[in-house]
């Protein structure tokens, strides 16, 4: 059964950091793109970042680059979100997602999410 | 980056209705079109993907139909633990974009 475990999530201040993890077990974790999701009161859904298996290719929104790092160790079956910079349009609950990206790509399973609070 | 619109906004129906939620992309996204659904307090879950696709474990109540720029997500008989938001996701630009959802209610 694949589950995924977010951690991480917190209070912090504006400008603050904070890293997140994704815990993930139930499935070949290298052999797979990864993403996070972010739910905000402001934008509700809105997707944050994304890695290939091998963690060489990265992608990120707009409202996030510059600031946010995205990475992984398949040894460890872990996926991260560094986040500087933290803004109040930040604050939600963060997913990740395992990503199906075949000739369709789609987020297959998602974890519980995190939340994430900045504010002073 | 492409606008993913949905309609309505919310909705309330009978156990047993047929209910239909239309996604519009403001650019084409060929296929590329994935609904999913959050029950209250949980994370999303994949019911649809590649517009017409049933996700496996999935209820055969729930499908999906469109292309390029108009979508449906029907719910041919609605049943209680169907109480939920629903959302369109398109995955055809790089920048990924949702809808802002459809909450269904029952009466």
């Amino acid at each position: 059964e694949v589950q995924l475990l977010e951690s991480g999530g917190g209070l912090v201040q504006p400008g603050g950091s904070l890293r997140l993890s994704c815990a993930a077990s139930g499935f070949s974790f290298s052999n797979y793109a990864m993403t996070w999701v972010r739910q905000t009161p402001g934008k509700g859904l809105e997707w944050v970042s994304a890695l290939s298996g091998s963690g060489r290719n990265t992608y990120y929104a707009d409202s996030v680059k510059g600031r946010f790092t995205i990475s992984r160790d398949n040894s460890k079956n872990t996926l991260y979100l560094q986040m500087n910079s933290l803004r109040a349009e930040d604050m939600g609950v963060y997913y990740c997602a395992k990503v199906i990206d075949g000739r369709y790509e789609y987020f297959q399973q998602w974890g519980q999410g995190t939340l994430v609070t900045v504010s002073s | 980056d492409i606008q993913m619109t949905q309609s309505p906004s919310s909705l309330s129906a009978s156990v047993g209705d047929r209910v239909t939620i239309t996604c519009r992309a403001s650019q084409s996204v060929n296929s590329h079109l994935n609904w999913y659904q959050q029950k209250p307090g949980k994370a999303p879950k994949l019911l649809i993907y590649a517009a017409s696709s049933l996700q496996s474990g999935v209820p055969s109540r729930f499908s999906g139909s469109g292309s390029g720029t108009d979508f449906t997500l029907t719910i041919s008989s609605l049943r209680s633990e169907d109480l939920a938001t629903y959302f369109c996701q398109q995955s055809y630009s790089t920048l990924r974009t949702f809808g802002q959802g459809t909450k269904v209610e029952i009466k």
